[in-house]
């Protein structure tokens, strides 16, 4: 079946710094990916996605590649800030059979950017 | 409202109880989804509806759980004979017709069995 794997977290960084979150993903066919956030006390909101091969999704300075060779889909931010702080999820969507239409979530890394 | 809506936001109960979880999304979305997040894993797939047929319910632990969804839009998901590892924070989700896979998400069921 489907199976998403993020990096292990949490990840403190400070303010400014750089940000990778690893995922990497196992699915047949042709997936959807994503990345969902989910900031304190709130409830998950999408982030940015891709839909085919070689797209890049973006979206408040954080942006992420599908790469099809690598089976992977690392989220990247040039210069992190406070507000950043939050859960990230990557998320695969499926293109067929029962797959169709399921979000298959990764374990989430935790985020936490320092002043 | 404008967003999903999910009651209650809180339920403690005893092991061996039943509870029910109520997911009100997103007008005209027919796409419904709910997830578990326990704590410190991922979201976890239970069951996902299109309109009120759900062709995916592989995620359901067991079946003590079970979920409906009526006039294509209230769910309710139901845990019968609750136990301890069936405490977790209950998500729900709604999409629209395209399901294009932008969820919208409720804050949450948080239940604890005791």
């Amino acid at each position: 079946g489907n199976s998403v794997t993020q990096m292990e977290g949490p990840v403190t960084l400070s303010e400014e710094a750089f940000l990778t979150i690893n995922c990497t993903y196992t699915a047949t066919g042709y997936p959807s990916l994503f990345w969902y956030v989910q900031y304190p006390g709130e409830g998950l909101q999408l982030l940015l996605k891709a839909t085919k091969a070689d797209d890049k999704g973006s979206n408040k300075g954080f942006e992420a590649t599908y790469r099809k060779e690598t089976t992977s889909f690392h989220l990247e931010k040039g210069s992190v800030q406070v507000s950043d702080s939050a859960v990230y999820f990557c998320a695969l969507k499926g293109t067929g059979g029962t797959s169709y239409g399921k979000l298959t979530f990764g374990q989430g890394t935790i985020l936490t950017v320092h002043p | 409202g404008a967003g999903v809506s999910q009651s209650p936001s809180n339920k403690v109960t005893e092991k061996g109880k039943d509870v029910e979880l109520r997911c009100d999304p997103i007008s005209g979305h027919t796409a419904l989804y709910w997830y578990r997040q326990s704590l410190g894993q991922g979201l976890e797939f239970l069951i996902y509806f299109q309109g009120n047929s759900a062709p995916d319910k592989s995620g359901l632990p067991s079946d003590r759980f079970s979920a409906e969804r009526t006039g294509g839009s209230v769910s309710t998901l139901t845990i019968q004979r609750t136990q301890q590892e069936d405490s977790a924070v209950y998500l729900c989700a709604s999409g629209d017709r395209a399901n294009t896979g932008e969820l919208f998400f409720g804050e949450g069921s948080r239940l604890t069995v005791l």
